[in-house]
């Protein structure tokens, strides 16, 4: 149980286009997801944090029109990256907190995004 | 506010030697803490977690932590190394809020050497 996928693994895509990256809870249903950021070698660096039905929260430097979060449903967030310049590659990973657990956080497998 | 310090960025053993992998937290409120495996361009997947029960806590694949409050502390630990276990570990600690957020730190990378 507690498995959470997106969609897709990896995208390359050119500088100026938008690339959208779903995050799904499969099996459970997440009245929170979050969306993180992990540079190569570094640690994951909180995004913002999308509450179903409600806006997205979003970490002090990060860019609300750049990185447009959507949470329509129990199971499924979604990032957008708008206007993706080389800069925004990076591996994107999203995790999801089952509404019945009190704190625990179920990760996807990430997304690698590359600019050219 | 909550952090968390991961004391080492690089940790290498040889195969079937012990592994410790050390973090140390900073917190007003009783903490949860985690400890989080993540093999090369894979998710992260949970080896264990501390959540005020047991102070030592065991894991999946054979590690284990304990919590100590005097020390602040939540070393990652395991009796023997194997090869698989190469990969990079980051410490975790929940922040006291309603939104439930976690902060990592910045993360052990074990090698295993034959």
């Amino acid at each position: 149980g507690a498995v959470v996928s997106q969609h897709p693994s990896w995208v390359i895509c050119k500088s100026g286009t938008s690339v959208k990256i779903e995050c799904r809870s499969l099996d459970f249903q997440a009245t929170t997801m979050f969306w993180y950021r992990q540079f190569p070698k570094q640690s994951l660096m909180l995004m913002a944090t999308s509450n179903e039905g409600s806006k997205a929260t979003y970490e002090q430097g990060v860019e609300k029109d750049k990185f447009l979060i959507n949470h329509a449903s129990l199971t499924l967030s979604t990032l957008t990256v708008t206007s993706a310049h080389p800069e925004d590659s990076s591996f994107y990973i999203c995790s999801a907190r089952d509404r019945s657990s009190s704190n625990e956080q179920f990760f996807g497998p990430g997304t690698r995004l590359t600019v050219l | 506010a909550q952090s968390v310090t991961q004391l080492d960025s690089h940790v290498s053993v040889s195969e079937g030697t012990p592994v410790l992998l050390r973090c140390n937290y900073s917190s007003s409120y009783s903490p949860s803490l985690f400890w989080y495996v993540q093999h090369p361009n894979k998710g992260l997947q949970l080896l264990l977690k501390y959540t005020s029960a047991a102070t030592l806590v065991k894991g999946i694949n054979g590690f284990e932590a304990e919590f100590k409050k005097s020390e602040t502390s939540f070393h990652l630990t395991k009796p023997s190394a194997h090869m698989s276990d190469a990969a990079e570990y980051f410490c975790v600690v929940s922040v006291y809020s309603s939104a439930s957020k976690i902060i990592f730190g910045s993360g052990t990378r074990l090698s295993i050497r034959p």
